[in-house]
């Protein structure tokens, strides 16, 4: 069946620092993948979305990659500040539904 | 706009009690999602309508739970009778075309606990 992966355990990081997370998926070819940003009691919040045929794509201090080849998508933050801790999830289509990995915990030290 | 609508925030209620939760999409988005989110299983997809019509409702657990989108501004999500292990976040989202390619935007989610 199609599988999303994500790390479960948080990534805790420098303030200042590039966090990178990755997102995993099997059994599945998508189009394109989106990104998600969720805060304590908040439902998610998109922040990017990558089709099949780009590399990368940036939004200001995020970037996100796709390789169809390895199944697997990065997502980058530069710069890091306390303010990005928050979990972080992706999705990729499945004809015109998403399927959401279970996220990755994102801790951004002072 | 104010973004994704839901009520109420919080509900806690008894084992066997019908439980149910709002929502109002965005103006002018027709598609409208209903996910459940725990930890154990993330966020799941319970069912999708496009246009006010339910358009794949695979991923509502059991006959127990029910939707209904009587027009475009307005979705309930209707438990009954509820149990324990519907204890969880729900949330509702909306779109502005079938849902393929663009975002979703979600609404704040009904904290459900069932006793």
């Amino acid at each position: 069946s199609q599988k999303i992966e994500q790390n479960s355990e948080a990534l805790n990081i420098q303030e200042g620092k590039t966090a990178t997370l990755t997102c995993n998926y099997t059994n599945y070819s998508p189009a394109y993948l989106q990104w998600y940003r969720q805060d304590p009691g908040r439902g998610p919040v998109f922040l990017l979305l990558i089709r099949e045929n780009e590399k990368e794509k940036r939004k200001e201090r995020l970037k996100v990659t796709f390789d169809t080849t390895l199944k697997q998508s990065l997502f980058h933050i530069t710069a890091s500040q306390p303010a990005d801790s928050a979990t972080y999830l992706c999705a990729f289509d499945s004809s015109y539904k998403l399927i959401f990995g279970s996220g990755t915990r994102l801790l951004v030290r002072p | 706009d104010a973004g994704v609508i839901q009520s109420p925030r919080h509900e806690v209620t008894e084992m066997g009690q019908e439980v149910t939760l709002r929502c109002k999409p965005i103006s002018g988005h027709n598609s409208l999602f209903w996910y459940r989110q725990t930890m154990m299983r993330g966020l799941e997809l319970l069912i999708y309508f496009n246009n006010n019509v339910p358009i794949d409702d695979s991923g509502m657990p059991e006959d127990r739970f029910s939707a209904k989108m009587p027009n475009a501004s307005f979705s309930t999500l209707k438990i009954q009778p509820s149990e324990p292990r519907d204890s969880a976040v729900y949330f509702c989202a909306s779109s502005s075309t079938s849902g393929r390619i663009n975002e979703q935007f979600f609404g704040p989610g009904t904290r459900l606990t069932v006793l």
